[in-house]
């Protein structure tokens, strides 16, 4: 398995423009997050999806970041407009529900945001 | 809400020799998992090790340990024979097993490896 694919790995973009960050979860696999990773607030989950359905999205920081999910293989976050504060790096991450082992999460490398 | 401390922002270790990494966290829960996640250089969160709670043996990865004491709610990452290549920012997770399955994340330890 290609494992939790993300795209782009980096990204730099001028605040106020529409940024929008892409993941590919693992193949059978039911939940998928998003997670943001700043030094200064570490690792923050921001929403999660069940049988691509959002189950819990209130770490989700305000209106201008909004994801979806259309379908079990494909998920995407939105921020519009972008600002300078959401430089971070972005991770998907997905597991299953009958894995048997914890529900593991596996994680995607991530994008790097900068926005200028 | 549950809470994860890793109480050691940052540590080293020879090379070869072994290091412990703390982790605590506060749950009223009793049935859930802890994870520890390693996180290089490159960004990429990779998993380390994985303990359920309802277990009593410690778990092992080759030259990773845990040490989980479930009444001090403690779960420390013993690394053994450390190497160049264990250089990294070491996570501790908890997942409860009651809903969903988001996970709370400690702040990390910078764990550094000298030659």
């Amino acid at each position: 398995d290609a494992g939790v694919i993300q795209s782009p790995r980096h990204e730099v973009t001028e605040m106020g423009q529409e940024v929008t960050l892409r993941c590919k979860p693992i193949s059978g696999h039911d939940y998928l997050f998003w997670y943001r990773q700043t030094m200064m607030r570490g690792l923050e989950l921001l929403i999660y999806f069940n049988n691509n359905v959002p189950i819990d999205d209130s770490g989700m920081p305000e209106d201008r970041f909004s994801a979806k999910m259309p379908n079990a293989s494909f998920s995407t976050l939105k921020i519009q407009p972008s600002e300078p504060r959401d430089s971070a790096v972005y991770f998907c991450a997905s597991s299953s529900s009958g894995q048997g082992l914890g529900e593991t999460q596996y994680f995607g490398p991530g994008t790097r945001l900068l926005v200028l | 809400a549950q809470t994860v401390t890793q109480s050691q922002p940052e540590m080293s270790v020879q090379e070869a020799e072994t290091v412990t990494l703390s982790c605590t966290y506060d749950t009223s829960e009793s049935d859930y998992y802890l994870f520890w996640y390693k996180q290089p250089p490159s960004r990429q969160m990779i998993l380390v090790i994985r303990q359920e709670a309802y277990k009593q043996q410690n778990a092992t990865e080759n030259r990773f340990s845990v040490n989980f004491q479930k009444a001090a709610k403690s779960f420390s990452l013993k690394i053994s024979d450390s190497q160049l290549g264990d250089a990294a920012m070491y996570f501790c997770a908890y997942r409860t097993n009651n809903y969903g399955q988001n996970f709370v994340f400690g702040p990390g330890t910078r764990l550094s490896v000298l030659p």
